[in-house]
C-alpha cells in the first residue's frame, strides 16, 4: 500500500528565509499535488506535477519531482507571514481508481 | 461553472442520529471521492463513486458509513448511528473523465455531541 510521508511536520521560520518541504512515497505513482489548506477551510491546489523532473514555480512556492527518488520538495523563498498554513502533498494511487494518498501535513508558520 | 457544492457546511448531530453529507460534483464531472479529516491529521480516503456505482469503498468504515450517487442529484454520504468520533470535516472532491486535477468542495464539519 503507498505511503506518503511528508517533513517536517511543523515549521516556524522568520519572514524573509527560505526552507524546503519534503514529500517521500513509498510506491510509484505518475501524479503528484501539492495543496493548501488554512484554518477550518478547504484545500486549496497549488501544484500538479506530471513527470520525472518537473518543476513548477507560483510566486514564492516552486515545487519539484523526482520520480526515481519518489520524492517532491516545496521551496518556499523569501517567507512571508501570508504564507503560513498546513501544506499538504498527496500522491494518485489505484491505478483506475485516481485516488488520492494524503500525507501527514506540514504546518507552517511564518513569524514577522 | 460553480466548483463543487458540498452542504451542509456544518453539522451537528447527537449520539446515536443520523447524518447526510451532500455533495454535488462540478458540471460535466462524474467522478466523486469522498475524504475524512480527522483534527489535526491529514485527509484519508474514504470511497470513490461514479453515477449509479461504488467503484471502491476500500476506506470506508464496514460499519455505519454508507455512499451513493445516484442518477438524479447529488453525492450523499449517510453515517448511522454517529458517536463522537466520527466528528471530523469530511471533504468531497470530483474529477473529470479525463482526470488532470481533482476538485475539492468546501467540506462539511460534522460534530457529535
Amino acid at each position: 500500500e503507498l505511503k506518503v510521508e511528508q517533513n517536517p511536520l511543523f515549521l516556524s521560520m522568520q519572514e524573509g528565509k527560505n526552507y524546503t518541504i519534503y514529500c517521500n512515497y513509498s510506491t510509484t505513482s505518475d501524479r503528484l499535488y501539492w495543496y493548501r489548506q488554512d484554518p477550518g477551510k478547504s484545500l486549496e491546489s497549488l501544484f500538479v506535477l506530471l513527470s520525472n523532473g518537473a518543476v513548477k514555480q507560483e510566486g514564492r512556492l516552486m515545487a519539484s519531482l523526482d520520480t526515481k527518488a519518489r520524492l517532491s520538495t516545496l521551496h518556499i523563498t523569501a517567507a512571508v507571514h501570508d504564507l503560513s498554513a498546513t501544506y499538504f502533498c498527496a500522491v494518485v494511487y489505484g491505478g483506475a481508481t485516481n485516488k488520492l494518498i494524503f500525507g501527514t501535513g506540514t504546518l507552517l508558520a511564518v513569524q514577522p | 461553472n460553480a466548483g463543487v457544492m458540498q452542504n451542509p457546511r456544518h453539522l451537528v448531530r447527537r449520539r446515536g442520529q443520523e447524518a447526510r453529507l451532500r455533495c454535488s460534483p462540478m458540471k460535466g464531472h462524474s467522478h466523486v471521492y469522498w475524504y475524512r479529516q480527522l483534527p489535526e491529521e491529514g485527509l484519508k480516503f474514504m470511497v470513490y463513486l461514479q453515477k449509479e456505482n461504488i467503484i471502491d469503498e476500500s476506506g470506508m468504515p464496514k460499519e455505519r458509513f454508507s455512499a451513493e450517487f445516484p442518477k438524479e442529484g447529488p453525492s450523499i454520504l449517510r453515517i448511522q448511528q454517529v458517536v463522537r468520533g466520527d466528528s471530523a470535516a469530511y471533504f468531497c472532491a470530483s474529477q473529470p473523465d479525463r482526470p488532470t486535477e481533482a476538485f475539492f468542495g468546501q467540506g462539511t464539519r460534522l460534530t457529535v455531541v
